[in-house]
């Protein structure tokens, strides 16, 4: 019973690096969200996607994009890192609805130096 | 625009002890949902609660309560008889219901660290 899967657990980056969060889900979901969590600022959202083919903005989606791969996978993407973009990274999914509760990844520790 | 507060940025108590975690919130809608997640330090969120904004009657489950309160846009969590596993971060989250689209976007505080020692 894996529920959402993300990968990389940790990582470190040098600024001006590109790489890719990835996250997979197994309860036919059809919802998938990105939140960064920062101290003292709980969890923001980045991006969210309603449905496999449809992604949306969130509050921070500044210098990342995203893509929704299939209704399993939705990946992160960081083009250029900045210092300012270390957190850590939570995936999330929900099923139809929007008052639904979320199940959320275990989370990818990002440092960028 | 909507706004949570958890005012408590750190709570320690002594096992045994009740404790209760407080939450306001801030929404125009008159219909939204109320959540709690838990976030031991093994990292990972988990879900404790969801409450909708036409009930409210205090909920229990074991040792956890809920007490959602419209007059004061409150919705606190106590923990009684509170245990060592208890230990973690606490959230409340406040769902945007009147947004396009299908997805249940969550609005979260900036959480509550409860400490609890033997």
């Amino acid at each position: 019973n894996a529920g959402v899967t993300q990968t990389p657990k940790f990582q470190v980056l040098k600024t001006g690096q590109s790489m890719t969060l990835q996250c997979a889900q197994d309860m036919n979901h059809n919802s998938m969200y990105w939140y960064r969590q920062d101290p003292g600022m709980g969890l923001r959202l980045i991006y969210y996607s309603a449905s496999e083919g449809t992604t949306d903005k969130g509050e921070v989606p500044n210098g990342y994009n995203v893509s929704r791969l299939n209704k399993r996978e939705f990946s992160l993407r960081l083009e250029s890192a900045a210092p300012s973009q270390t957190s850590v990274y939570f995936c999330a999914s929900s099923d139809r609805g929007i008052n639904e509760k979320l199940f959320f990844g275990s989370g990818t520790q990002l440092s960028v130096l | 625009a909507q706004k949570v507060t958890q005012a408590q940025t750190e709570i320690s108590v002594v096992e045994k002890e009740d404790v209760t975690l407080d939450c306001v919130y801030e929404t125009r809608d008159t219909t939204y949902y109320l959540f709690w997640y838990k976030q031991p330090p093994s990292g990972e969120l988990v879900f404790l609660i969801r409450r909708n904004s036409f009930d409210e009657q205090n909920e229990i489950s074991g040792r956890y309560s809920w007490n959602f309160q419209k007059s004061t846009s409150s919705f606190n969590f106590t923990i009684t008889a509170s245990q060592v596993v208890d230990s973690a971060v606490y959230f409340c989250a406040l769902s945007e219901a009147h947004h396009t689209g299908t997805a249940s976007k969550l609005t979260f505080g900036t959480g509550t660290r409860l400490q609890v020692t033997l």
